[in-house]
This record gives structure tokens, C-alpha cells and sequence, in this order.
């Protein structure tokens, strides 16, 4: 079964420093790999997805993401924390049809 | 278009009573999801309906949680009798055929239960 572990459950950045979310996936098939976002009280909103096309994915407000094979990992980085960006994100799998979510990482941005 | 509608929003009941929460997708979506979420376990995924039919429950916790998608419009989540444990925000996502497609969440039903 697909699977995917985060690590670090709180990253805390300044504002305008790199921001790097670690995530590494476990399948035995080509895995569709995706980064969401939850702000306070909200459901989860997709950043990006990889879905075996381009290894690099751009997504929505700056963030990026690095498929890497040999390293089985997905992370997420954003060159230059925003205030706004303090929120909680989840990586996620899905190889059959459903879709599981890592424990989440809180990022926290320090003005 | 409008977005997956969940509710309620908040629901606060008493240790032994029934709670039902209700998921409208997003109109054309294949696949409906369940997931609760808690800080203890995280998102979890209780259940998932293709055109209607359940397709894997086996993250339903225990025979006091079952879930219905009598059409493509509405799902229900039932708990019956409810515990302390259940306590947790449950959202339910809906998405389309393709499993590259994003899921669109609700957002969410937080049920406290005393």
C-alpha cells in the first residue's frame, strides 16, 4: 500500500527565508504525489500535484516541488516565506483511486 | 460552481447520542471521500463511494460508524451511539474520475461530543 511520511511536524521560518517541506512516499507503482494546504478552519486546499509529466512542479502562491525517484521523496520549497503562508500542509499519494495524507507539517513564518 | 457543502459546521451532542453529518459534492464528481481528522491520528480515510457505491470502508473505525450515498448529489456519515473519541473534524471531498485529479474538500464538520 501507497504511503507517505513527513518530516517534521513544525517548521518555523522568517519572513523571507527559503521554506523546505519534507515529504517521502512508499509505493510499488508510479506514485501521483500532491501538496495541500490548510488554513485554520478550512478544509485543504491543492498547492500542486505531480502526475508523472515534468519532475518539477510549480503550484499556486510560489511553491514548487522536486519529484525525485532515486530518492523516493516530493519536498516543497517556496524561495521566500510570506506571512500568509503560515498554514498547516499535507504531501499525499494516491496510486489506486484513493488518496492518503501525511501527518502534516505546521509551518510557522516569524516576522 | 459551487464547492463541496458540508454540514453542520459544529455540532456538540452527549456521549450515547446519534449524530448524522451530510456531504453534497461537487456536481459531476465521480468519487465521494469521508476523512476525519484529529491531532492525535491525523487525516484519515474512513470511507470512499464510486458513482454511489462504497468502494473500501475499511477505515471506518468500529459498527457504530456507517455511510450512505443514496445518489450522486448527497452522502451521509452516521455515528450511532457517539463517544468522546469520535470528537474530530470530519470533511468530506469529492473528485472526479481520474485518480491524477485533485480531491475538493468541504470544509469540514467539527463534532464534539461530551
Amino acid at each position: 500500500a501507497q504511503s507517505v511520511t513527513q518530516l517534521g511536524s513544525h517548521v518555523s521560518v522568517s519572513e523571507g527565508a527559503l521554506v523546505l517541506l519534507r515529504c517521502n512516499y512508499s509505493s510499488s507503482v508510479p506514485p501521483y504525489l500532491f501538496w495541500y494546504v490548510q488554513y485554520p478552519n478550512q478544509g485543504l486546499q491543492l498547492l500542486l500535484k505531480y502526475t508523472s509529466a515534468a519532475t518539477l512542479v510549480k503550484g499556486i502562491n510560489g511553491f514548487e516541488a522536486e519529484f525525485k525517484k532515486s530518492e523516493t521523496s516530493f519536498h516543497l520549497t517556496k524561495p521566500s516565506a510570506h506571512m500568509s503562508d503560515a498554514a498547516e500542509y499535507f504531501c499525499a499519494v494516491s496510486v489506486s483511486n484513493d488518496m492518503r495524507f501525511g501527518a502534516g507539517t505546521r509551518l510557522t513564518v516569524k516576522p | 460552481d459551487a464547492g463541496v457543502i458540508q454540514s453542520p459546521r459544529h455540532e456538540v451532542t452527549e456521549m450515547g447520542q446519534e449524530v448524522t453529518l451530510r456531504c453534497k459534492p461537487i456536481s459531476g464528481h465521480d468519487y465521494l471521500f469521508w476523512y476525519r481528522q484529529t491531532m492525535m491520528r491525523g487525516l484519515e480515510l474512513l470511507i470512499y463511494f464510486n458513482n454511489n457505491v462504497p468502494i473500501d470502508d475499511s477505515g471506518m473505525p468500529e459498527d457504530r460508524f456507517s455511510a450512505k450515498m443514496p445518489n450522486a448529489s448527497f452522502s451521509t456519515l452516521k455515528i450511532q451511539p457517539s463517544e468522546p473519541r469520535d470528537s474530530a473534524v470530519y470533511f468530506c471531498a469529492s473528485r472526479r474520475r481520474t485518480n491524477t485529479g485533485e480531491l475538493f474538500f468541504g470544509e469540514g464538520s467539527r463534532l464534539t461530543v461530551l
